[in-house]
């Protein structure tokens, strides 16, 4: 079975500028996390959606949205891209079972903001 | 101020050796997951750990989970080379019985063993 997918792999962007970002979800897990993660430090929580409505939200600015589609497919948007947006941006699918959820990471999508 | 402090942050070791990489808070979590990340690559789940007390073994990494369920701890017997890389905890915070929802990571160990 494919594992998570994301795409683009790599983005470079000017400053200002809009980007969207794509995942896949594992077939059959109905839940999408994204995380930041800047080098050097552990990813960091931006949302998760479930069941196509979200469930929880980091301590990010509004100019991060994401939805989550019928096919449990997502988008991360970023808005007037800052320099310090450059990240690794992870996604993460899910399965919520017996009261546990566990997470599976796609390979992420590395933004440059020049 | 992390919530799940790491240590230490950088191992450098020789082939052979043995390490201990230890991951504190002062919060309960409801359940803690160690993943293993190679550069330019995402994050894979090695363990979870559910249960105050509970250790679990993956060939010669060893997992403990605190009784208290506020710390964990990786060690590996006999580094190799192929476990280069970097290790991070991940922990939630549920109540009610459940184990759902955002993860809050450590900052990771960046794990380097020489041949």
């Amino acid at each position: 079975d494919a594992g998570v997918t994301q795409s683009p792999t790599h983005l470079i962007k000017t400053r200002g500028q809009q980007v969207t970002l794509r995942c896949s979800p594992i077939s059959g897990h109905k839940s999408v996390s994204w995380y930041q993660q800047v080098l050097g430090q552990g990813p960091q929580f931006i949302f998760q959606y479930y069941e196509k409505e979200e469930r929880g939200r980091g301590n990010f600015p509004d100019r991060f949205s994401a939805r989550q589609f019928p096919n449990y497919s997502s988008e991360l948007n970023v808005n007037a891209l800052l320099l310090g947006d450059s990240a690794l941006y992870l996604c993460a699918s899910s399965l919520r079972e017996r009261g546990l959820e566990t997470q599976y990471f796609g390979p992420g999508t590395r933004l440059l903001v020049l | 101020t992390q919530l799940l402090e790491q240590s230490p942050q950088f191992l450098s070791i020789q082939e052979g050796e043995n390490l201990t990489v230890y991951c504190n808070s002062s919060s309960v979590f409801s359940s803690l997951q160690w993943y293993r990340q190679e550069p330019g690559e995402g994050p894979v789940l090695l363990v979870t750990v559910v249960t105050g007390g509970e250790v679990k073994k993956l060939k010669r990494l060893t997992f403990q989970f605190g009784d208290a369920r506020k710390d964990s701890s990786l060690h590996i017997t006999a580094a190799q080379p192929g476990d280069t890389g970097l290790y991070l905890c991940a922990g939630r915070r549920n109540a009610g019985g459940t184990s759902y929802g955002k993860l809050t990571f450590g900052q990771g160990t960046i794990l380097t063993v020489h041949p």
